[in-house]
């Protein structure tokens, strides 16, 4: 009974490919997030969404686009792939918008 | 500056030691003060949060905030192998309406309990 799932847990992948990243959240709450956590374990956040709208949107290359389809899903979208890209993604859900966020278990994503 | 300084360790200590682990922040609207536990290869999982100035206890963890000093720790009692983990704090300002809890978290510190 997972709570928060991400797919897939690894991608590997060459520069200027695209790729996305699948989050979802079976705990019924209504805000998602996308965190990126770097080589040095540094951990940012990148968007956040509530109830299918855009909350927050850190100063993020808009190479990188978050869609929410419904409540419970949040994916990421990756255009035009750079080295730098090259991280942890993972993926949150809080129950309203200043509750605790529980995390998924992360993608690590590669970019050769 | 960072908003949030952590020393990023390792940290090595012998089991049944008690360990403390800390954050200073520069930012005096932060209201809420959260450490994440993370296991290599995973996502973080919450284990402390507290609201404000004070202490809060569960078990062997104790967490302090002294928002005078712009400090918090995370004290860990009778430390135990299962311990050893990267240790992130992270903190967030009172945001009131709608506005959304942006979390601003520390570089972590890496623990080694050592059996």
């Amino acid at each position: 009974d997972t709570a928060v799932s991400q797919t897939p847990k690894y991608l590997v992948t060459q520069m200027g490919n695209d790729k996305s990243i699948k989050c979802e959240q079976n705990l019924g709450h209504d805000t998602m997030y996308w965190y990126k956590q770097d080589s040095k374990k540094f951990l940012k956040i990148m968007f956040s969404y509530n109830n299918k709208e855009l909350i927050i949107n850190e100063t993020v290359p808009n190479r990188f686009s978050p869609k929410s389809p419904d409540k419970a899903h949040l994916n990421l979208h990756i255009n035009s792939l750079e080295l730098g890209d090259s991280a942890v993604y993972f993926c949150a859900s809080s129950q309203g918008q200043t509750d605790t966020q529980y995390f998924g278990p992360g993608t690590r994503l590669t970019v050769l | 500056q960072k908003e949030v300084e952590q020393d990023p360790g390792p940290l090595s200590v012998p089991e049944g030691a008690i360990v403390s682990l800390n954050c200073t922040y520069s930012n005096s609207a932060f209201q809420y003060f959260m450490w994440y536990r993370q296991y290599s290869r995973k996502g973080p999982e919450l284990l402390m949060y507290t609201y404000s100035s004070g202490n809060k206890e569960d078990g062997r963890f104790t967490a302090q905030v002294d928002k005078s000093s712009k400090y918090i720790s995370l004290f860990i009692r009778d430390s135990q192998p299962s311990d050893s983990a990267t240790y992130l704090c992270a903190m967030s300002e009172w945001m009131g309406g709608g506005a959304t809890n942006k979390l601003i978290f520390g570089t972590g510190t890496l623990l080694a309990v050592q059996p």
